[in-house]
């Protein structure tokens, strides 16, 4: 059973441009979270989708944007990137949102460089 | 929100020795789960505890749910250098649908 597949693996983008970033979930999840994580602040959440709605939102700008498909594959989109933004974006996948219970799975994260 | 302390921030253990660090949360979980993670990979999920005082165990890896709900340990015996990384607990409260609140890790450094 294939894991959680994110794509790029790395990216380089300068200032002001935007960026997408793909997650596709272990097959039969629903769920899809989102996090940034950069040397000092850990592991931070973005958002959460579940059968295309976002459930949770964590505390970023509205710069920082999601999506959910029908196939449960996910996109989240950075709007005029910042140098801040540079981080390790990782996506979890999980069976169900919101269920105590339910593990989450990484996929190995795109690591995006903002220059 | 829901705050999760996480201790000891880094361990420096020579091989061989054992290692425990623990999570403590302001508010009750009812999942306590525990990560791995390796430069520039993402966390591996180690094990996953769903009830109070439950006590789970994976080769050298044990974690037990305190039976408050609000805390966690995770003990790793014989410490060998692969496990050398980053640790996570990361919690899910009790309620409609929250979302998972991750410890700020524990560095590992396992000395030859």
């Amino acid at each position: 059973k294939a894991g959680v597949t994110q794509t790029p693996r790395y990216l380089i983008k300068t200032r002001g441009q935007q960026v997408t970033l793909s997650c596709s979930p272990i097959s039969g999840h629903r769920s899809v979270s989102w996090y940034q994580q950069t040397p000092g602040q850990g592991l931070q959440f973005l958002f959460e989708y579940f059968s295309e709605t976002q459930r949770n939102k964590g505390n970023f700008p509205g710069r920082f944007s999601g999506r959910q498909f029908s196939n449960s594959r996910s996109e989240m989109n950075v709007s005029t990137l910042e140098l801040g933004d540079s981080a390790l974006y990782l996506c979890a996948s999980s069976l169900t949102a919101g269920t105590g219970g339910t593990e989450a799975f990484f996929g190995q994260g795109t690591r995006l460089t903002v220059v | 929100g829901q705050q999760l302390n996480q201790s000891p921030q880094s361990m420096f253990i020579q091989e061989g020795e054992d290692v425990s660090m623990n999570c403590t949360s302001s508010s009750i979980f009812n999942t306590w789960l525990w990560y791995k993670q390796d430069p520039g990979e993402g966390p591996v999920l180690l094990i996953a505890l769903y009830k109070a005082g439950e006590l789970t165990s994976n080769g050298r890896l044990t974690a037990q749910f305190g039976i408050t709900r609000k805390d966690s340990f995770l003990n790793i015996s014989a410490s060998i250098p692969s496990d050398v990384g980053i640790y996570f607990c990361a919690g899910k409260p009790s309620g409609s649908a929250r979302q998972l609140t991750f410890g700020s890790g524990t560095q590992l450094t396992v000395l030859p």
